[in-house]
């Protein structure tokens, strides 16, 4: 069964500082993961997305890592804001269909002054 | 700004109703995807239209129907509501070839909470 699991559920960190988030996945085939920005109550805004070959891409103070032998990935977020208080979610997608991505559950940041 | 617009943006219903809720697409996508979305929960897959023909389905019954029209906006429509239905009902809108990613532009949402 295709999952996605993404760690830690929730975290705190203090303006200004770095964090690291994590997603564990186990979709088969593999096409390309994406990570997505959540604001709460609004629709998800898409970060990156990366394919098979790409093992980092950056957005911003948003840095993303893809390692597809380990199926992990992780998104780094540098010199946070209080702007960055939202739902992270990772996503892997087995095709272009909607039935071909497997979300995971969202690791929600609370970034505090 | 996605380009994608969904109305309306929230809504109340008692149980056993029925609800459509609209969703615009970003200009040119020919794809649109329906997620239904609990709290603290991350979207779950309803079913993509693909030129006005169903291509995928989730895990969600046949109550769950949905329409894609010739200038790609879409509705989804629920029947016979039920309380677990409450939900952000989220759109999103893609560009879809055989050779790209088909990336996902999210709508903002429609909250729906069933009584």
């Amino acid at each position: 069964k295709n999952q996605v699991e993404q760690s830690p559920q929730s975290l705190i960190i203090l303006e200004g500082k770095n964090c690291t988030l994590q997603c564990n996945y186990t979709v088969s085939p593999f096409s390309n993961l994406r990570w997505y920005k959540q604001d709460t109550g609004r629709g998800p805004v898409s970060l990156t997305i990366m394919t098979f070959s790409e093992n980092t891409k950056s957005n911003g103070r948003y840095t993303a890592t893809l390692d597809a032998d380990t199926k992990q990935s992780s998104l780094h977020i540098t010199a946070s804001q209080l702007s960055d208080s939202a739902s992270y979610i990772c996503v892997v997608s087995a095709g272009t269909a909607g039935n071909k991505l497997t979300f995971g559950g969202g690791t929600r940041v609370l970034v505090k002054p | 700004e996605t380009g994608v617009t969904q109305s309306p943006t929230h809504l109340i219903k008692t149980r056993g109703q029925q609800v459509t809720l609209r969703c615009s697409s970003q200009s040119g996508h020919n794809t649109v995807s329906w997620y239904q979305q609990a709290l603290g929960q991350g979207p779950q897959f309803i079913f993509q239209y693909y030129r006005e023909e169903e291509n995928g389905r989730g895990n969600f019954p046949p109550r769950f129907s949905g329409l894609q029209f010739p200038n790609y906006s879409s509705e989804l429509n629920v029947n016979a509501l039920e309380l677990d239905d409450s939900a952000l009902y989220l759109c999103a809108s893609s560009w879809v070839t055989s050779s790209n990613t088909g990336e996902l532009f999210f709508g903002e949402g429609s909250r729906l909470t069933v009584l």
